[in-house]
């Protein structure tokens, strides 16, 4: 089975602090995708990688950044975490192809910053 | 540009009750379409995809949806609702023949089902 980890099932935070989410996925997957999740809004993409030290800014970048040096681990990296930050974190894999194109996701981190 | 609209943000169904959760679909090429599920703190499950194969596709859990172009939809079906289906439901696209891999979700509706 596939599978997607995230470092934490929840995280609190104070603002300013800078936060690192952790993303590790075991099927040599070339794509990783970030997320973030609230209510009302769906799943709204943040960055992407296709492959080691690239990436993609997604829909919505702004006060966030990536690191991905090794294939399996995608990195979500708030610099000065605001409250406005807070929410549900998604990391996804998926295969490069046009028939592989499911993503698999992770439990998700649900972050609050205070 | 692609996008993807869920018709209700809530649906409420009696237990054995059929369930219709709608997804309409803007795209310039030939579309993947997906439903995911995602249950009460949990990541998404895929429930099933359409790749351009049949235009019924059926999933997991006794779900089934089926691609109509003429309508541009994609509308999610159970016979039959049960109490563990209850959970946010998820329709996403992504450009058929696209290696990128990127998927367009909509936002979600939340199935409440009633003894």
């Amino acid at each position: 089975d596939v599978k997607v980890t995230q470092s934490s099932r929840y995280l609190v935070k104070r603002t300013g602090e800078k936060v690192f989410l952790e993303c590790v996925q075991d099927m040599d997957h070339e794509n990783m995708f970030w997320y973030r999740q609230d209510p009302g809004l769906g799943l709204r993409l943040i960055y992407f990688s296709y492959d080691v030290k690239m990436k993609e800014k997604g829909d919505i970048p702004e006060g966030y950044s990536v690191s991905r040096e090794k294939k399996e681990r995608f990195s979500l990296i708030l610099e000065s975490a605001s409250t406005n930050q807070t929410s549900m974190y998604l990391c996804a894999s998926s295969l490069v192809g046009p028939l592989s194109i499911e993503q698999f996701f992770g439990p998700g981190t649900r972050l609050t910053v205070l | 540009a692609q996008s993807v609209t869920q018709l209700g943000s809530h649906v409420s169904v009696s237990e054995g009750a059929l369930v219709l959760l709608r997804c309409n679909y803007s795209s310039s090429v030939p579309p993947y379409l997906f439903w995911y599920v995602q249950y009460p703190n949990q990541g998404l499950q895929l429930l099933l995809k359409y790749t351009s194969a049949a235009t019924l596709v059926k999933g997991i859990n006794g779900f089934e949806a089926e691609f109509k172009k003429s309508e541009t939809s994609f509308h999610l079906t159970k016979p039959s609702a049960h109490m563990s289906d209850a959970a946010e439901y998820f329709c996403a696209v992504t450009p058929a023949g696209g290696s990128q891999g990127n998927l367009i979700f909509g936002k979600g509706t939340k199935l409440s089902v009633k003894p």
